[in-house]
C-alpha cells in the first residue's frame, strides 16, 4: 500500500515570514495530492489540490509543488498570518483511497 | 444539506457499553468514508462505501467495529464493547463521483470518551 509521511510535525513560523510542510509518498501510481486544513474542534478542510500531471499550483498565499521522480510534494505557505495557525494534512491517492500524512501543527506567532 | 453532518458531536460512554456514531453525508455524494483521529495523530482509515458496491472495510481494526450505510444516504458507525483504546474524533467524509476533482469533504467529527 500507500506510504505517506510529512514533516515536520511541528512548526512555528513568525507572522509574514514563510512557511514549508513537506510530504513523500511510496506509490508511484498515486496521482491525486490533496492538502487539509485542520483547525481545533473541526474537522478537515480541503484547501488545495494537485494532479500527478502539473508540477506547480498556487492559490492565492499557497502554493502546491509536487516532484513525481522525487515522489515528495511540499505545502508552501507566504506571509503568513495567524489565523493560518491549524494542523495541515497532506494526502496521496490513486483510486478511491487516500492516504494521509501525520499531520503539521503550525503556529504563527503575532 | 449544505455539508456533512456527524452526531453527536461529543460521547461520553463507559467502557465495554456500545456506541453508534452517525453520519448525514452531502446529498448526491456516492462515497462516504470514516477515519479515526487519536490524540495528535493522523487520520486513520477505517471503512469505504461506494453507492451500492460492497464496501472496503479492510481499515476496522477489529470485530467490535462495524458500519453501514444504505444507498447514498446516512451511515452509521458502531463500535461495540467500547475500550479506552477506542477514545478519539471519529471523522466522516463523502465525495461525489468525481471524487479527483472535488476532493472530500469532512464532518465536523464525534470526539469519543471511553471511560
Amino acid at each position: 500500500g500507500e506510504n505517506v509521511e510529512q514533516h515536520p510535525s511541528t512548526l512555528s513560523v513568525q507572522e509574514g515570514d514563510s512557511a514549508v510542510i513537506k510530504c513523500t509518498y511510496s506509490d508511484s501510481a498515486s496521482n491525486y495530492f490533496p492538502w487539509y486544513k485542520q483547525e481545533l474542534g473541526k474537522g478537515p478542510q480541503l484547501i488545495i489540490d494537485i494532479r500527478s500531471n502539473v508540477g506547480e499550483k498556487k492559490d492565492q498565499r499557497i502554493a502546491v509543488t509536487l516532484n513525481k521522480t522525487a515522489k515528495h510534494f511540499s505545502l508552501h505557505i507566504t506571509e503568513t498570518q495567524p489565523e493560518d495557525s491549524a494542523v495541515y494534512f497532506c494526502a496521496a491517492s490513486k483510486g478511491n483511497q487516500f492516504y494521509f500524512g501525520t499531520g503539521t501543527s503550525l503556529t504563527v506567532i503575532p | 444539506g449544505a455539508g456533512v453532518s456527524q452526531s453527536p458531536s461529543n460521547k461520553v460512554t463507559e467502557k465495554g457499553k456500545d456506541v453508534e456514531l452517525r453520519c448525514d453525508p452531502i446529498s448526491g455524494h456516492t462515497a462516504l468514508y470514516w477515519y479515526r483521529q487519536r490524540l495528535g495523530q493522523g487520520l486513520e482509515f477505517l471503512i469505504y462505501f461506494q453507492g451500492n458496491s460492497a464496501p472496503d472495510k479492510s481499515g476496522l481494526p477489529s470485530d467490535r467495529f462495524s458500519a453501514e450505510r444504505t444507498g447514498e444516504s446516512v451511515s452509521t458507525l458502531t463500535i461495540q464493547r467500547t475500550q479506552q483504546e477506542d477514545s478519539a474524533v471519529y471523522l466522516c467524509a463523502s465525495s461525489s463521483r468525481d471524487r479527483v476533482i472535488y476532493g472530500y469533504t469532512f464532518g465536523s467529527g464525534t470526539r469519543l470518551t471511553v471511560v
